[in-house]
């Protein structure tokens, strides 16, 4: 089955961080770009960032600049998301996707999400 | 920075009917670039349409989508029970690149 897994999300104080994962399974992982999305609960969809397939290159949305940085390893089928210097307008679910085509917005493959909740 | 505003926010209609969604970009995106979500309570999104007008593996022909330059539409000719939710519209470009999607429209009986 194609499928992508989210984890590492929970409740963390402002200030600190944490690491999200995803496990991707079903299929080749190392072939696409992969990409974070987060939803505050209620609100609207939001780009996070993009990892090229080898993980040469990222991309960052501006609000996440410098405080995000994403990798994967594509020997283990993971994508991840360090998060840094959290704050409370970082909490929302955070969606791994994966981006079917390159040169197309086409993201097909989504995880159930991860809720990161900042309070203290 | 470009901005992708959907229109109405909401909208109301009953299963049969058919039901127009607007995205609109504040500048001219291309057309391969933008793609259709669709959320329903407690799931993740579903990608509908992208390139503006191709169906996604999977998504029934009610659904169809349109446009180019600053204008985009996804149109659902007859309603369905399970259509009922939220969609996205999203673009990918500008300077830096970034991958907006617009605010969504409510689609509720």
């Amino acid at each position: 089955e194609v499928r992508l897994l989210e984890s590492g999300g929970g409740l963390v104080q402002p200030g600190g961080s944490l690491r999200l994962s995803c496990a991707a399974s079903g299929f080749t992982f190392s072939d696409y770009f992969m990409h974070w999305v987060r939803q505050v609960p209620g609100k609207g969809l939001a780009w996070v960032s993009r990892i090229h397939p080898d993980g040469s290159h990222t991309l960052y949305a501006g609000s996440g600049q410098g405080r995000f940085i994403i990798s994967r390893d594509n020997a283990k089928n993971m994508l991840y998301l360090q998060i840094n210097s959290l704050s409370v307008e970082d909490t929302a679910v955070y969606y791994c996707v994966r981006d079917l085509t390159d040169g197309i917005v086409d993201f097909d493959l989504w995880g159930q999400g991860t809720l990161v909740t900042v309070s203290s | 920075d470009i901005v992708l505003t959907q229109s109405p926010g909401t909208l109301s209609l009953s299963p049969g009917e058919r039901a127009t969604l607007s995205c609109r970009a504040n500048r001219v995106v291309n057309s391969r670039w933008l793609a259709w979500y669709q959320q329903r309570p407690g799931q993740a999104p579903r990608l509908l349409i992208y390139s503006a007008s191709s169906r996604a593996t999977g998504i029934p022909d009610r659904f169809s989508g349109s446009g180019s330059g600053t204008d985009f539409t996804l149109t659902i000719s007859r309603l369905e029970p399970e259509d009922f939710a939220v969609y996205y519209c999203q673009q990918h470009g500008g300077s830096p690149l970034d991958y907006p999607f617009g605010q969504g429209t409510k689609l509720e009986i």
